[in-house]
């Protein structure tokens, strides 16, 4: 059981590059989310999933897109990299019912020049 | 909408002494209050939580209590390692169906032996 797993560790990336963050999850969890964490900000919510082909806006949805065709996969899309996208982002994941508890990755730490 | 305040950082302790974070929060409802910690280079992990008013959540030394009246969640421990050098998150869940957290900024502690 390896719980959520992201990919990759690090990138770096040039300012109008695109890239797709992975995260997979084996807990056959319904819901699961995209955080970013800046330095002294805690973590915003990007986007999240309540299950297969459903997702939703957070609070900074901005210059990034998400899909859910399957229960474990939850790749996050940025299409024009911006030095405002360099971030530390964590996927997560939670039962949806009766358990609030997010389950989170090691983290994607990403560079933008 | 929801919001939680957390004690500014970062704290600095010597071993054995005593830890207090203060989290207070805004929400409708009755939400569920979390602590999450963040061991350096990795991804946060739930520390402890409570569903209700005047639950005490517990795990590895650490307690904290859901009072209601004052609105708050103060993470305590009574004897501080200096394995417990992280950054700790207090975060609330809305409830309803999606069970989206709201995160403090973060609290680093720092632990001497």
């Amino acid at each position: 059981n390896a719980g959520v797993t992201q990919t990759p560790k690090f990138r770096i990336l040039k300012i109008g590059q695109s890239m797709t963050l992975q995260c997979t999850q084996d807990m056959n969890h319904n819901y699961m989310y995209w955080y970013r964490q800046d330095p002294g900000m805690g973590l915003k919510l990007i986007y999240y999933s309540v299950g297969a082909g459903i997702t939703d806006k957070g609070e900074v949805p901005n210059g990034y897109n998400v899909s859910r065709s399957t229960t474990e996969d939850f790749p996050l899309r940025l299409e024009l990299a911006a030095p405002s996208q360099t971030s530390v982002y964590f996927c997560a994941s939670s039962y949806s019912t009766g358990d609030e508890t997010q389950y989170f990755g090691p983290g994607t730490r990403l560079l933008v020049l | 909408g929801n919001s939680v305040t957390q004690m500014e950082g970062p704290v600095t302790l010597s071993e054995e002494a005593f830890l207090t974070i203060n989290c207070t929060y805004t929400a409708t409802g009755y939400p569920s209050l979390f602590w999450y910690v963040q061991y350096p280079g990795e991804g946060l992990q739930l520390l402890l939580k409570a569903t209700k008013a005047d639950d005490k959540g517990s795990n590895k030394g650490f307690e904290a209590t859901y009072r209601k009246e004052t609105t708050s969640f103060h993470l305590e421990k009574g004897s501080v390692q200096v394995s417990d050098s992280a950054v700790y998150f207090c975060a609330l869940a809305s409830g309803g169906s999606n069970y989206k957290l709201t995160f403090g900024k973060g609290t680093l502690l720092t632990v001497n032996p």
